[in-house]
């Protein structure tokens, strides 16, 4: 099955600079890579997303790049505020027979310091 | 936008009792349910996959018959723990997805189980 690795653990940055989140999967079949913030005890939100047909996505403050020969993906948050700490989920889509299932990574947490 | 409600969002039950946590899709016909369980501080681990009208496919290591999943309509599925032992208790979240896809992956608010 897919396996999902992300690093770092922790993240901490100052306000105003910049923070990277990697991430690589094992199975290269995925074809959609999305990014979750979570804050505690609520449910992830989606911030952004990537499909495997494209190398790059940018929303406003967050973007996100995908090499496919690589297997691996990255978050990019420019100028960070304090109210982006949480923790933030990369995932991978792959088939488990039942459905298009997310596999995630193993969170990274990021305090934001003002 | 696609909205899925879990309820409870928390439960304190006894050892040795069930419990049943609910999702239900308000706007949307959630085709597929996915539960995850997710411990303290870590990541969320898939345990089982339900499409409508159909058994849930559990991953490896996942009891069925501890996990109990049913998904018997297009905007409701739960999830029963069965004798629900003090080591079951975490955060249990699910997440649903449509047929196509419209509204990607739905997550619940989850439901913070205890069992003491």
């Amino acid at each position: 099955g897919e396996n999902v690795e992300q690093h770092p653990s922790t993240l901490s940055v100052q306000e105003g600079d910049s923070a990277v989140i990697k991430c690589t999967y094992s199975d290269s079949a995925s074809n959609y890579f999305p990014w979750y913030k979570q804050e505690l005890g609520k449910r992830p939100q989606l911030i952004i997303d990537i499909r495997s047909n494209v190398g790059e996505k940018k929303d406003q403050r967050i973007a996100v790049t995908l090499n496919k020969t690589a297997k691996h993906f990255s978050l990019h948050i420019t100028e960070t505020q304090p109210e982006d700490s949480a923790v933030y989920f990369c995932a991978a889509r792959s088939n488990n027979n039942a459905g298009n299932m997310l596999t995630f990574g193993g969170g990274t947490r990021l305090m934001v310091k003002p | 936008g696609a909205v899925v409600s879990q309820h409870p969002s928390r439960v304190i039950c006894k050892s040795g009792t069930s419990v049943k946590i609910e999702c239900r899709s308000l706007d949307f016909q959630a085709t597929t349910m996915f539960w995850y369980r997710q411990f303290p501080k870590k990541s969320l681990m898939l345990m089982a996959t339900s499409n409508e009208g159909s058994k849930a496919t559990y991953e490896q290591g996942v009891e069925k018959d501890k996990f109990l999943i049913n998904h018997a309509s297009l905007t409701l599925s739960t999830l029963t723990v069965t004798s629900a032992h003090p080591e079951d208790s975490s955060f249990y979240i699910c997440s649903a997805r449509s047929a196509t896809g419209t509204h990607g992956y739905t997550f619940g608010s989850g439901t913070r189980l205890t069992v003491v």
